[in-house]
């Protein structure tokens, strides 16, 4: 299973744009890229997965450049409702059994 | 939207006792696991189960858990003789497929005392 790599922690302010990168430089071919939003005491909901290049949902957009050794979450104009826990997971059809969680990212969003 | 359930949402038990979590997993899903998260700890595996039978399992799922598809719809994790290191957060999850994106339940808080 591919390691990933994010920041420990990001702050943002109400309404603006925040972008959560991964590095996953030993990804497979096979892998996907997902990722995962934590609240306290909840479990993990998930947010967007991608193979390549971009893809957007109603809640966020997730780029992931050519070689896919990294991938950029963006949420538009979050609010404070966004402070959570974000995951970035890699895996493929054969490791979905068992998702390998790090330690995210925590993000907190100030008015 | 469909959603995996589980209950209880908070169980106290005593060392030693036996633990029984239980899971309703969204309906057309075949692909059921259960993790858990120590309090301020990483969501770790436990086991993934499918066709009746355990798929994987990891280091934490010893000799004392057990799972269980008992009739249809509920998925269970049993914990035979609970230890005041299983005490977390313990969330049941369903995959439509083994290939598919995973939905978390919102969790059982189990605390041994």
């Amino acid at each position: 299973l591919a390691k990933t790599t994010q920041p420990i922690s990001m702050d943002s302010y109400e309404g603006q744009e925040v972008n959560i990168t991964c590095s996953h430089n030993n990804i497979a071919t096979n892998d996907y890229i997902t990722w995962y939003q934590q609240f306290p005491s909840q479990g993990p909901r998930f947010i967007i997965q991608g193979y390549k290049t971009k893809v957007t949902n109603e809640v966020a957009s997730l780029f992931i450049p050519a070689d896919r050794k990294s991938s950029t979450l963006s949420l538009p104009r979050v609010s404070l409702s966004d402070t959570a826990v974000y995951y970035c997971l890699v895996g493929g059809m054969d490791s979905s059994y068992k998702l390998i969680f790090g330690s995210g990212t925590r993000l907190l969003v100030r008015p | 939207e469909p959603e995996v359930t589980q209950t209880p949402s908070h169980q106290v038990t005593q060392m030693g006792q036996e633990v029984i979590l239980r899971c309703v997993p969204i309906s057309n899903h075949l692909y059921f696991y259960w993790y858990r998260q120590i309090l301020g700890q990483k969501v770790e595996f436990l086991v993934s189960f499918y066709n009746n039978e355990i798929s994987e399992k990891s280091e934490i799922f010893d000799d004392q858990f057990s799972v269980e598809r008992p009739d249809g719809s509920n998925f269970t994790l049993k914990i035979r003789s609970t230890k005041l290191e299983d005490s977390a957060m313990y969330f049941c999850a369903s995959s439509e497929d083994s290939g598919n994106t995973i939905y978390f339940g919102e969790g059982s808080w189990l605390t041994v005392v």
